[in-house]
Order: structure tokens, then C-alpha cells, then sequence
């Protein structure tokens, strides 16, 4: 699986948008972008995915660059409890069962 | 839809002891995780299931960690004897089999070795 790189730590104000950034240069063909955040003594807990088309669900958005070397997960609206631990992953999809590496993570709180 | 279950939630224990973790996955979900995460760091995956049969367990320390899932449901991972570097909070994940496989997290058991 590809690398990711993500900053280690960022703020952002309660009610405004938060831009996490994550960048995957080395990213295949058929490697999909997964987001995961992890909140304090909590599991992973799945956000989003996309293999090349931008996404958007209830909780979140995901902007792939035409090139898929970088993407961003945007949280629209951040609240107190999106405090968390956020992972960029990519992985082979479709396939039953790819594991998922987890790197650092970026560490964001929100703040009121 | 009830989701991934774990226990004990926290368990204490000396060094040279054993210890088992008990998951029970979302029902219907045919491959099953083992994840280790350390103070600080991301998890990491230690045995991947799917139904009874191991499909990846290369970064399991087979001199005294093992793990089951005998009749393809419930899971057990078991450390014997642990040592104190085994401290880590130790999640359980399932997914189905279907296009997304989205892997769905347990709350984790967090074991102190002393």
C-alpha cells in the first residue's frame, strides 16, 4: 500500500470548516483514499472513501486532485466532538479483506 | 445494527502472565481483525480472518501470541506470557465481503502489563 504523509497537528475554530490535508504521490491505479479519525479511548471509526471522483456523505468531503497525488478531507462544519486523530489511508479496494496501515495521523481540536 | 463488541474493556496484568481477548464481530461480517495500538501510534494489524481461515498473520509474534475464530463469528486473541512492551490498547475490526469492505472497529481492550 501507498504512503501517506499528514501534518502531525492542527486547529480549527467550532462552526468553521476544517481542511485536513493528505498527500500520497506514490498512490496506484487501483489504491482508493480511505479517512478514518479515531476520538480519545474510541476504535477507528470510518468517514470516507474515493478512488478519483470528489465524494461527499453526511459526515464529510473528500477532494482528490486530478492527479490523485493529494486529497483533501474537508468537515464542513466543525464541531466540539470532531476532535480527533485523523488517518489518511490508501489501499487496494474492492478486493475482500485489504488491511488498512495506519500512519500517525493528524491530531485536530477544535476549539470553541 | 449492533456493532463490533469487545471485553474485557481494561485488563491489568504482571509480566510472564496470560491474558485472552474476546470479539464478537457485526453479524454477517465474514472477515475479522486483530489490530495492536500503542500509546501514540496508529494500529497496527496483527491477524486478519476471513471466516475460520487466517488470511494474513505476518506481523503476529507467534512465540506468544495466538488467535482463533473456530466456527467463523467470534474471535479470541490470546498473549502467553506477555511481556511489558505487549501494553497497548488491542482492537478488534470487521468488514463484509462486499465492493466497499469498509472495516467497522470495536472500542478496543486496553491492557496494562506490569
Amino acid at each position: 500500500d501507498a504512503k501517506t504523509t499528514q501534518p502531525t497537528s492542527m486547529d480549527c475554530a467550532e462552526g468553521r470548516a476544517a481542511n485536513l490535508p493528505c498527500n500520497h504521490s506514490t498512490i496506484s491505479g487501483n489504491e482508493y483514499v480511505y479517512w478514518y479519525r479515531q476520538i480519545h479511548s474510541q476504535g477507528p471509526q470510518y468517514i470516507i472513501h474515493g478512488l478519483k471522483n470528489n465524494e461527499t456523505n453526511e459526515m464529510a468531503s473528500l477532494i482528490i486532485t486530478e492527479d490523485r497525488k493529494s486529497s483533501t478531507l474537508i468537515l464542513p462544519h466543525a464541531t466540539l466532538r470532531d476532535t480527533a486523530v485523523y488517518y489518511c489511508i490508501v489501499r487496494v479496494g474492492g478486493a475482500a479483506g485489504n488491511k488498512l496501515t495506519f500512519g500517525g495521523g493528524t491530531r485536530v481540536l477544535v476549539k470553541p | 445494527e449492533a456493532g463490533v463488541a469487545q471485553s474485557p474493556r481494561y485488563k491489568i496484568i504482571e509480566k510472564r502472565q496470560s491474558v485472552a481477548f474476546w470479539c464478537n464481530p457485526i453479524s454477517g461480517h465474514a472477515t475479522l481483525y486483530w489490530y495492536q495500538q500503542i500509546l501514540g501510534q496508529g494500529p497496527k494489524l496483527l491477524i486478519q480472518f476471513q471466516n475460520n481461515g487466517v488470511v494474513d498473520d505476518s506481523q503476529l509474534p507467534k512465540d506468544r501470541f495466538s488467535a482463533e475464530r473456530l466456527k467463523g463469528v467470534d474471535s479470541t486473541l490470546k498473549i502467553q506470557p506477555a511481556k511489558l512492551e505487549d501494553s497497548a490498547v488491542y482492537l478488534c475490526a470487521s468488514s463484509s465481503t462486499g465492493h466497499t469492505d469498509t472495516q467497522y472497529f470495536g472500542p478496543g481492550t486496553r491492557l496494562t502489563v506490569l
